[in-house]
């Protein structure tokens, strides 16, 4: 079974406007990180925002906010403010803490923002 | 500024070719890894290090073999190129310590045609 599913492959958004990006995940470990990266036309992903399963809040780094709910095992991205240059592939990731350091990426999910 | 430097951002080879893709990290990380990015495929795990001289097999590593001989260098070897290993690699580095709130720091990718 896939261990993070990203469902949209593809999405648009108008400039100035706030965009979700869903990703779900599946694990029975009692610790894990969740990350969210963004990899520009020119390939190089960077590392844009994290969570933990132990907290309490939200994670938020600037126009970037994570919408995690535990229960349902979602980790959405939330991108207020769209600007062109957010225009890109994002990607969901997970690290558990059973396995060892490795991270697991969803499929990702191509965001283009319109002027 | 922290870096992953990947030695080549493009590479042609022939097919046969012994293809030797390099990943030097100034971190101190003691984890590297090696991913494979495909259209539609996500990234897939290659293979990964936790140590010097130290080297786990990922999901696909069939046709590549690593090597970890120094802390910061992390080697991929295609033993003999074939047409589809064509594809962008990425490299990765991320800590050793215990927990999972530690994200990768990604090199800016080898786009690798095989002709």
């Amino acid at each position: 079974a896939q261990k993070i599913t990203q469902t949209q492959p593809g999405m648009f958004v108008q400039e100035k406007e706030a965009v979700t990006l869903d990703c779900t995940y599946d694990t029975s470990d009692p610790s894990y990180g969740l990350f969210w990266y963004k990899q520009p036309s020119s390939g190089e992903m960077i590392f844009l925002i994290y969570q933990g399963s132990y907290d309490q809040q939200n994670a938020t780094e600037g126009r970037y906010s994570l919408n995690f709910q535990k229960a349902r095992k979602s980790a959405n991205l939330v991108i207020s403010a769209s600007q062109l240059g957010d225009s890109a592939m994002y990607f969901c990731a997970m690290r558990e803490i059973t396995n060892a350091g490795k991270s697991t990426f969803g499929d990702g999910t191509t965001l283009t923002v319109k002027p | 500024d922290v870096k992953v430097t990947q030695s080549s951002r493009y590479l042609v080879k022939r097919t046969g070719e012994k293809v030797f893709l390099e990943c030097v990290q100034d971190m101190d990380h003691e984890n590297m890894f090696w991913y494979r990015q495909d259209p539609g495929l996500g990234l897939r795990l290659i293979y990964f290090s936790y140590d010097v001289k130290m080297k786990e097999k990922g999901d696909i590593p069939e046709g590549y073999s690593v090597s970890r001989e120094k802390k910061e260098r992390f080697s991929l070897i295609l033993e003999s190129a074939s047409t589809n290993q064509t594809s962008m690699y990425l490299c990765a580095s991320s800590s050793g310590q215990g927990g999972t709130n530690y994200g990768y720091t990604f090199g800016s990718g080898t786009r690798l045609t095989v002709v």
